[in-house]
């Protein structure tokens, strides 16, 4: 398997303009996250999926983010509009589910879009 | 409440001496517990994890951690540091109710010649 992949690896973008970030999860994962890196802030988990529906949404910043996963091999991550404090880097896991829950799977990251806003 | 504390955040070694990187946790409950190694320009890779197995958990390249409920620790070591482990280190815990991840500030170690 490629991993997960993400697109595209770097962005720049101005101020106001729209982003949009993609991610195909592993096939068979059933659970997609997304997260920001920042230096400030470390690692924050955004948003995650399970069976393509949104679980956990409570990490996105503000309504100028939003999330969708319309089938199992596609997620999106849209920034409308950018702001220059949106720069960061955006991660992209997924993982299998088991009764036990997807937490105590292991989360395979994609190599991140590198997003700076001017 | 669930959090993870990463005790140093630079940590630096000479290549063939032992690495401790620390973490400790507050958990409610039996937590599940996890070290991420992330390399400079990459994603997180999973270096190992514990989930109420064995207390003592082996994981990639040499790394093992051990799980001590007492101490609410669940510290990192290698027994040699190579030059390839400078990275990013994370250590994470999982919610008991396992949805949520918690994830430590990092730990940048630093392999000298």
């Amino acid at each position: 398997d490629a991993g997960v992949i993400q697109s595209p690896r770097h962005e720049v973008t101005e101020m106001g303009q729209e982003v949009t970030l993609r991610c195909k999860p592993i096939s068979g994962h059933d659970y997609l996250f997304w997260y920001r890196q920042t230096m400030m802030r470390g690692l924050e988990l955004l948003i995650y999926f399970n069976n393509n529906v949104p679980i956990d949404d409570s990490g996105m910043p503000e309504d100028r983010f939003s999330a969708k996963m319309p089938n199992a091999s596609f997620s999106t991550l849209k920034i409308q509009p950018s702001e220059p404090r949106d720069s960061a880097v955006y991660f992209c896991a997924s993982s299998e589910g088991t009764s036990g829950g997807s937490f105590q799977e292991t989360q395979y990251f994609g190599p991140g879009t590198r997003l700076l806003v001017l | 409440a669930q959090s993870v504390t990463q005790l140093d955040s630079h940590v630096s070694v000479s290549e063939g001496t032992p690495v401790l990187l620390r973490c400790n946790y507050s958990s409610s409950y039996s937590p599940s517990l996890f070290w991420y190694v992330q390399h400079p320009n990459k994603g997180l890779q999973l270096l190992l994890k514990y989930t109420s197995a064995a207390t003592l958990v082996k994981g990639i390249n040499g790394f093992e951690a051990e799980f001590k409920k007492s101490e609410t620790s669940f510290h990192l070591t290698k027994p040699s540091a190579h030059m390839s482990d400078a990275a990013e280190y994370f250590c994470v815990v999982s919610s008991y109710n396992f949805n949520k991840f918690y994830f430590g500030s990092g730990t940048k170690l630093n392999v000298k010649p």
